[in-house]
């Protein structure tokens, strides 16, 4: 059964540091893995999607690397802002996408 | 832009009622998907529907059952209202397997 892991569960950082979220799953048989972003009591946004035959993908300030053969990914994101807080969820695919259960970001002004 | 819509955002029940949570989408997608979302359990897949009038099981469906009879629309109804079914529902839809899924804001429902 796959099993996806995310650390750390809560992370704080002041404005402008650049950040890493990990990401780990069980099973390196996927399809695909995606981050999302949740903003309290709202629903998920697409963020980045990596095809199990890429290593990464960029959009803007986020950066996300996938190592399907040891079961890692991370999200970088760059020169955080204010903005960037939020709940960032890791999800693989395979027939279904089975989620982690995320990290909570804070970025402090 | 594709847009998920689901029909509350807020819901309050009594135990024993059905309930009926509606999600519509309007992009042409192939696929809709129910998830519910609880603190330390993550997402977890209730019911997701490949076509019209086509339904399949995730990992928690007891206690619900779906319904696709447009491709746009994709109902989730809980037959009887339980307590322990109080949470956020979450509708999703995306073109084909391995496609983003693109989620609606979420219905947060309590079950009195």
């Amino acid at each position: 059964k796959q099993e996806v892991t995310q650390i750390p569960a809560a992370l704080s950082v002041p404005e402008g540091e650049n950040l890493v979220l990990n990401c780990s799953f069980t099973d390196s048989a996927i399809y695909n893995l995606q981050w999302f972003r949740q903003d309290p009591g709202k629903g998920l946004t697409s963020l980045l999607l990596i095809q199990s035959s890429q290593r990464e993908q960029t959009s803007g300030r986020l950066n996300a690397s996938l190592d399907k053969s040891s079961g890692r990914s991370t999200l970088y994101i760059a020169a955080s802002q204010p903005g960037d807080s939020a709940t960032y969820l890791c999800a693989v695919y395979r027939n279904k996408l089975v989620f982690g259960a995320g990290t909570i970001l804070r970025v402090k002004s | 832009d594709v847009k998920v819509t689901q029909s509350s955002r807020y819901l309050v029940k009594r135990t024993g009622e059905k309930v009926f949570l509606e999600c519509v989408q309007d992009m042409d997608h192939e696929n809709m998907f129910w998830y519910r979302q609880d603190p330390g359990l993550g997402l977890r897949l209730i019911y997701f529907s490949y076509d019209v009038k086509m339904k399949e099981k995730g990992d928690i469906p007891e206690g619900y059952s779906v319904s696709r009879e447009k491709k746009e629309r994709f109902s989730l109804i809980l037959e009887s209202a339980s307590t322990n079914q109080t949470s956020m529902y979450l509708c999703a839809s995306s073109w084909a397997d391995t496609d983003t899924q693109y989620f609606g804001p979420g219905t947060r429902l309590t079950v009195l």
